[in-house]
């Protein structure tokens, strides 16, 4: 069964601050798994933050235009984990961060989220 | 950017009732397309991928059709469990886009 668990949200002040989320992945290969994040502010919609590819299909990142130059997306495949490491918070950065997955077949998985919050 | 527009935003029904959810995408995404239900404070949870597949656990009540720029999921009759807001997105190209939802409330 695949499973996504993300961890590492919290209470953060705008401009300086920073945080790392983590998400550990189970019951799929995750070294041939691109990844993604996605973010939901609250009472709002579905927003992609960014994608990693496998290292075998080149490892490329890319990044929403929001967050381009603040966040970077990493991969340790020795830990199954996927990582997102936001930098100079903004209050419009406050929502709840899936990662999420795709299989050969099409079927989309997320985990349960963890909820970032920027203010003073 | 693939923008996808959904209509309409809010759906007023009683249960029983069949509800028909659409979403248009701006270019054509194959069957690069999915589904989502979300309730409050859950994530959101796979319906339908790839147009018109439904994802394991996924009641017959609900069904997808559509491909290219068109798309319409169908609730056969309303369980009082799906009064939620359902999402659509594409993945046929990056970024992944979503629409803007769809709220189903009891009438």
């Amino acid at each position: 069964e695949v499973q996504l668990v993300e961890s590492g949200g919290g209470l953060v002040k705008p401009g300086g601050g920073s945080l790392r989320l983590s998400c550990a992945a189970s019951g799929f290969s995750f070294s041939n798994a691109w990844m993604i994040w996605v973010r939901q502010a609250p009472g709002k919609g579905l927003e992609w933050v960014g994608r990693i590819k496998s290292k075998t299909d080149g490892g490329t990142i890319d990044y929403a235009a929001p967050v381009k130059g603040r966040f970077t997306i990493s991969r340790d495949d020795s830990k199954n984990t996927l990582y997102l490491q936001m930098n100079s918070l903004k209050t419009e950065d406050t929502a709840v961060y899936y990662c999420t997955t795709v299989d050969f077949a099409g079927r989309i998985y997320w985990g349960q989220g963890t909820l970032v919050t920027v203010s003073s | 950017e693939i923008v996808l527009t959904q209509s309409p935003a809010t759906l007023s029904l009683s249960p029983g009732e069949r509800a028909t959810l659409s979403c248009r995408a701006s270019q054509s995404v194959s069957s690069y397309f999915a589904w989502y239900q979300q309730k409050p404070g859950q994530a959101p949870r796979l319906l339908i991928y790839d147009a018109s597949n439904r994802a394991t656990g996924i009641p017959a009540r609900f069904s997808g059709s559509g491909s290219g720029t068109d798309f319409t999921l169908t609730i056969s009759s309303l369980e009082p469990e799906d009064f939620a807001v359902y999402y659509c997105q594409q993945r046929i190209n990056w970024p992944w886009t979503f629409g803007q939802g769809t709220k189903v409330e009891i009438k």
